[in-house]
């Protein structure tokens, strides 16, 4: 089957850096995207690795590696704002699949 | 104004009864989609469409049918609506043009209640 397993919440200090891990059970997929979600919100694009490597966007970066079946998402400097759910996601046979999400709770 | 829009926002509808909703968007895109959340199971997807002629069913479209009126239109139909289809509802869309990202814009989702 096609299943993207991530961390159901993640806690973390504003000010630090968290990662949030993605690994999956698929192959023949293109590449690996992440996705935020605010509460009350709709998802937002966040990355998209298509090589194995760092991505990295300001403060957000995203690593794949396709020989591990393993991905992430490290965000730094955190910010309260940056509280919110993410979701990586893979395109395959012409689909997004999503992961079931991971819950950022950042303390003060 | 926003580029993927969804009516209505909010629906309490009950048990048995026919409900649709829409999307509609103005980022020029083929592609649409039809997703459902709920807590705990991430976004799953219900319907998609490549262009207005392309239908094709997702995960889980038992209990649903979509139609794609327009390019830039694409409804979501229950036919009788069941309480446990109570979710969060999302349209989205992407560009082929995107090549294999297939980056999905959301609208702003409808929260659908089942009594």
């Amino acid at each position: 089957g096609q299943s993207l397993e991530q961390p159901s919440e993640v806690t973390a200090v504003e000010g630090a850096i968290v990662q949030i891990n993605c690994t999956y059970q698929t192959s023949g997929f293109y590449g690996l995207s992440w996705y935020q979600q605010h509460d009350g919100g709709a998802p937002t694009f966040l990355s998209y690795n298509g090589l194995d490597g760092l991505e990295e966007t300001g403060r957000f970066s995203s690593f794949l590696s396709r020989s591990d079946s393993y991905g992430y998402l490290l965000l730094q400097e955190l910010q309260m704002k940056d509280s919110a759910s993410y979701f990586c996601a893979v395109w395959r046979d012409d689909k997004i699949i999503f992961g079931k999400g991971t819950r950022l709770h950042i303390l003060p | 104004d926003a580029d993927v829009t969804q009516t209505p926002r909010n629906r309490i509808t009950k048990t048995g009864k026919r409900i649709m909703l829409e999307c509609s968007q103005t980022k020029g895109h083929d592609r649409m989609y039809w997703y459902r959340q709920d807590p705990g199971l991430g976004l799953r997807l219900i319907y998609y469409s490549f262009d207005v002629k392309d239908i094709n069913k997702g995960e889980i479209s038992d209990g649903y049918s979509v139609s794609r009126q327009a390019q830039a239109k694409f409804s979501l139909s229950l036919e009788s609506a069941i309480p446990n289809q109570t979710a969060l509802y999302f349209c989205a869309t992407s560009d082929r043009l995107a090549g294999r990202t297939d980056t999905q814009y959301f609208g702003p989702g409808t929260r659908l209640t089942v009594l």
